[in-house]
C-alpha cells in the first residue's frame, strides 16, 4: 500500500542554517510528490511539486526514485520558514479514476533566531 | 478571489448527535475533496466529487458519514451519529482538475465528540 513517511515530528535550527526536511514514501506506480506548507493560523498551501521542478521561498526538492524520497531543502533557513510541512503523494485510485493525496504526518519546522 | 471556506469553523457535540459541516468550494472548480486528521494522526483522504457525482469514497470511515454536492457546488459532510473516535479536523479541498493539478484547502472544521 502507498504510505509516505516524515520521520522528523520536529526539527529546529537556527537562522540561517541549511534546512532538510525529510521525506520517504512507498508506492507501486509512477509517483507524483508534493510539499504543502501550513503556517501559524493559515490553512494547508502548495509550496511546491515534483512536476514543476522549482524552487519557492528558497525551497527544493528533488526525487529520488532509487531512494523513494523527496527530501525538502533550504541551504539557508529564515524565521518565517516556521511552520508545519506536509509530503504529499498523488496516487490514482485503481478503479475510481479519481486522484487523491496521501499525507506524511507532517514536521513541525522551527527555526530558532 | 475567495478561497475554499468550510463552515463551521468549531463545533462542540456530544456523542450521538449529528453534525454537517460544510464546504464551499472556489468557484469554477470541479473537484471537490474531504480529508481529516484525527489527533496524532495524517490527514487522510475521506471521498472526492466531481461535480456532484462522488467518484471516489473509498476512504469514508463507516456508513455513519454522509457527503453530498447537490448541484455541485457547495458540498456537505454529515456525521450522524457522532462517535468519540470522529474527532480531528476535517478539511476540504477543491481543484480544477484532477490530477497533478493544486488542490486548494479550506482553513478546515475542528469537530470535538464528547
Amino acid at each position: 500500500a502507498q504510505r509516505v513517511t516524515q520521520p522528523e515530528k520536529l526539527l529546529s535550527v537556527f537562522k540561517g542554517a541549511p534546512v532538510e526536511l525529510k521525506c520517504n514514501y512507498s508506492y507501486s506506480g509512477s509517483p507524483e510528490l508534493f510539499w504543502y506548507v501550513q503556517y501559524s493560523r493559515q490553512r494547508l498551501q502548495l509550496l511546491l511539486r515534483h512536476i514543476s521542478r522549482e524552487s519557492i521561498k528558497g525551497f527544493t526538492a528533488d526525487l529520488n526514485k532509487g531512494e523513494t524520497s523527496f527530501h525538502l531543502k533550504k541551504p539557508f533557513a529564515q524565521e518565517e520558514d516556521s511552520a508545519m510541512y506536509y509530503c504529499a503523494l498523488e496516487l490514482l485510485a485503481s478503479g475510481a479514476g479519481s486522484y487523491q493525496l496521501t499525507f506524511g504526518k507532517g514536521t513541525k519546522l522551527s527555526v530558532i533566531p | 478571489e475567495a478561497g475554499v471556506t468550510q463552515f463551521p469553523s468549531h463545533s462542540v457535540i456530544e456523542k450521538g448527535q449529528t453534525v454537517t459541516l460544510r464546504c464551499d468550494p472556489i468557484s469554477g472548480h470541479d473537484n471537490l475533496y474531504w480529508y481529516r486528521r484525527v489527533m496524532g494522526k495524517e490527514i487522510k483522504f475521506l471521498l472526492h466529487f466531481v461535480k456532484e457525482s462522488k467518484q471516489d469514497e473509498s476512504g469514508m470511515p463507516n456508513n455513519r458519514f454522509l457527503a453530498e454536492r447537490t448541484g455541485g457546488t457547495y458540498s456537505t459532510l454529515k456525521v450522524q451519529p457522532a462517535e468519540l473516535e470522529d474527532s480531528g479536523v476535517y478539511f476540504c479541498a477543491s481543484s480544477q482538475s484532477s490530477s497533478y493539478n493544486e488542490q486548494f484547502f479550506g482553513p478546515g472544521t475542528r469537530l470535538t465528540v464528547l
